[in-house]
């Protein structure tokens, strides 16, 4: 079976810091994979997505960036946070092809102070 | 007009009601639905999908799509206090930009509690 990783869990930052968060899946190859930020009051903001190694498309423009340098890992970053980025941060996986559904990581709660 | 409408509630109900959650949506080019179940401090779990009009039933759970309506709809049987969380809709297009891509448009969700 499927499952996906995130870490860290929960973390506090001040402002102006890097950022660096990771996401991995096992049990399938080739997903698809997103990170989300969740907000109070704001619902889920799809930030990134990925369709392949090296491969990003942007939804949103800000001050994070993401990478995936192996098939089944996501890292967000970012150089300096701002107040603004502090949220639940969620990362995702879907197939790539034949069905709708995206299956989401425990999550990381981040703090920015 | 935003394109997921979703009640944010909070909806309180007792033990062993029936629950329905719904969302609303403007763009008939969403043809996939999802049900997620959000715990406080968790990541949104898969509920239930769907993808044609219609009922679609799972256990204590229906989910009920009419595109017709733009209309969907999540019920509940026999709650219990271990459903009390909060209920993400979520919908798809599919997007031709990007091979293999497929985005999902979510509602703000419903939070539910079930007093026992």
């Amino acid at each position: 079976s499927q499952t996906i990783h995130q870490w860290p869990a929960t973390l506090v930052q001040p402002v102006g810091s890097p950022l660096s968060l990771e996401c991995t899946v096992e049990g399938t190859s080739n997903p698809n994979l997103y990170w989300y930020r969740q907000a109070a009051g704001r619902g889920l903001q799809l930030l990134f997505y990925s369709v392949g190694i090296g491969q990003i498309s942007s939804e949103v423009p800000q001050n994070l960036s993401a990478s995936r340098p192996q098939d089944r890992q996501f890292i967000l970053s970012s150089k300096k946070l701002l107040l603004s980025d502090s949220g639940f941060y969620l990362c995702a996986w879907s197939v790539q092809a034949g069905t709708y559904e995206q299956y989401f990581g425990p999550g990381t709660r981040l703090t920015v102070t | 007009q935003k394109e997921v409408e979703q009640d944010p509630g909070p909806l309180s109900v007792p033990e062993g009601a029936i629950v329905s959650l719904n969302c609303t949506y403007s763009n008939s080019a969403f043809q996939y639905f999802m049900w997620y179940r959000q715990y406080s401090r968790k990541g949104p779990e898969l509920l239930m999908y769907t993808y044609s009009s219609g009922n679609k039933e799972d256990g204590r759970f229906t989910a009920q799509v009419d595109k017709s309506s733009k209309y969907i709809s999540l019920f509940i049987r026999d709650s219990q206090p271990s459903d009390s969380a909060t209920y993400l809709c979520a919908m798809s297009r599919f997007r031709s930009s990007g091979a293999g891509s497929y985005q999902l448009t979510f509602g703000k969700g419903t939070k539910l509690s079930v007093i026992p």
